[in-house]
């Protein structure tokens, strides 16, 4: 069985500074790895995917995600935080046997102005 | 285009009554996934369909849940004789195809609340 582990609750930040979410995995073979991003009242929207191929991806709204196969790790970063940023943050796995999706349990994203 | 739609975004109704909440996927969409998400809580996976194979239902917390996806299409959860810890927002998600490689997109979700 899959898992997700996303080790902080929060993550706060100040605007224009880093931003990391991290994100551990647990899975049998290749690993399918997602980033979303959920606002208040709303479903989530997807930031960006793990397939195949280079480590570093990019998705929407300036983040980045780096794939480390051997510390089972996909963090999320963003260079320099936006106060609109501010959100709860789910990372997900799918193994590719049984094709379902694990999420973490999700990190509160505040970045202050 | 138009996303994935669920209603009603709000239902408040007492412990012991049937609840039925409806999600529309994307068009095209031939994988379909209901999930819970409790306050304060990660997304629990309840039942995923798939074209017209059988739906996996190994997250039904229990047989008072059910669900059907009639045509390929539109979706129903049904909760019956709802109890208290059923209070819960329950996010439908559709994707093109299941071999994993795309992404879920999300409908806004239904909050239940039982009284």
């Amino acid at each position: 069985a899959q898992s997700v582990a996303q080790p902080e609750d929060q993550v706060n930040v100040a605007e224009g500074n880093p931003l990391t979410v991290k994100c551990t995995y647990s899975v049998s073979g290749n690993p399918y790895l997602f980033w979303y991003v959920q606002y208040p009242n709303r479903g989530l929207q997807f930031l960006l995917k793990y397939i195949t191929g280079d480590n570093l991806v990019k998705g929407s709204y300036g983040f980045e995600a780096e794939f480390n196969k051997s510390q089972t790790s996909f963090h999320l970063k963003k260079p320099s935080a936006l106060v609109s940023d501010s959100a709860l943050y789910f990372c997900a796995v799918i193994s590719r046997r049984d094709y379902k999706l694990s999420f973490g349990a999700g990190t509160t994203v505040t970045v202050r102005a | 285009g138009a996303g994935v739609s669920q209603s009603p975004s709000n239902k408040v109704t007492e412990k012991g009554k049937d609840v039925e909440l409806r999600c529309d996927p994307i068009s095209g969409h031939t994988a379909l996934y209901w999930y819970r998400q409790s306050l304060g809580q990660g997304l629990e996976f309840l039942i995923y369909f798939q074209g017209n194979s059988a739906p996996d239902k190994s997250g039904l917390p229990s047989d008072r849940f059910s669900a059907e996806r009639t045509g390929g299409s539109v979706s129903t959860l049904t909760i019956q004789r709802t109890q208290q810890e059923d209070s819960a927002v329950y996010l439908c998600a559709s994707s093109p195809h299941r071999d994993g490689s795309e992404p879920q997109h999300f409908g806004d979700g239904t909050r239940l609340s039982i009284l």
